[in-house]
């Protein structure tokens, strides 16, 4: 079974830059989560979608971070504009289902580094 | 609101000994799940345990163990037997009754020494 497929791994990109991050769940997984994980610090949601619909999105920036996720599949999360403090490991993570026991299965994650 | 502490920055073991990771968290939630995850310095997260505020016994995963304290909120993950492959980041987290969002700690990075 595949796994949770993210790209890029790696990016560089200037302040107030826009910058675009894509995610592929594992097949038939309803839940998708996009994290953000500052050097040091353990994960923090931004965005959590069932299906193709937003669950939480209360720790988004929305002024600035906007994410989608049509057909209830892939998933993008855009940063316009970047600023320094966005600078951090961006992990796409998937579910089958909500539920208090199930795991996520979380993918490589991209780093992001904001100059 | 729903925390969870970890208060070892960092730790060392020696190769083929047992360590404990400490793990505390707070909810007013009844039900609730409390995870462990391992971060190689690769970068990706590792499930390695889990065990059900309901359930009664502490969960075990081969060499992994799950000591839950449910009186005392606590959650510390016991590695038995260290090899050197264990060396990473360990996070403890927490998913709250609707099932959602993982809460983590701030981590322990463990070191094994040969």
């Amino acid at each position: 079974e595949a796994g949770v497929a993210q790209s890029p791994r790696y990016k560089i990109i200037e302040k107030r830059q826009s910058v675009a991050f894509w995610c592929n769940p594992i097949s038939g997984h309803a839940t998708l989560y996009w994290y953000q994980q500052i050097l040091g610090q353990g994960p923090k949601l931004l965005i959590q979608f069932q299906n193709n619909g937003v669950v939480d999105d209360s720790q988004l920036p929305k002024d600035r971070f906007s994410a989608e996720r049509l057909k209830g599949v892939d998933s993008t999360l855009k940063i316009q504009p970047a600023k320094l403090e966005d600078s951090a490991v961006y992990l796409c993570a998937s579910s089958p289902r909500g539920g208090t026991s199930n795991e996520q299965f979380f993918g490589p994650g991209t780093r992001l580094t904001v100059l | 609101a729903q925390k969870i502490t970890q208060t070892q920055p960092g730790m060392f073991v020696q190769e083929k000994e047992a360590v404990t990771l400490d793990c505390t968290y707070d909810t007013s939630d009844p039900s609730y799940g409390l995870f462990w995850y391992k971060q190689p310095s690769s970068g990706e997260m590792i499930f390695l345990i889990y065990q059900g505020s309901y359930d009664q016994q502490n969960a075990t995963e081969g060499r992994y163990s799950l000591n839950f304290q449910k009186a005392r909120k606590s959650a510390n993950l016991v590695i038995s037997a260290s090899q050197l492959g264990d060396s990473a980041m360990y996070f403890c987290a927490m998913r709250d009754l609707q099932g959602g969002k993982l809460i983590f700690g701030q981590g322990t990075e463990l070191s094994v020494k040969p």
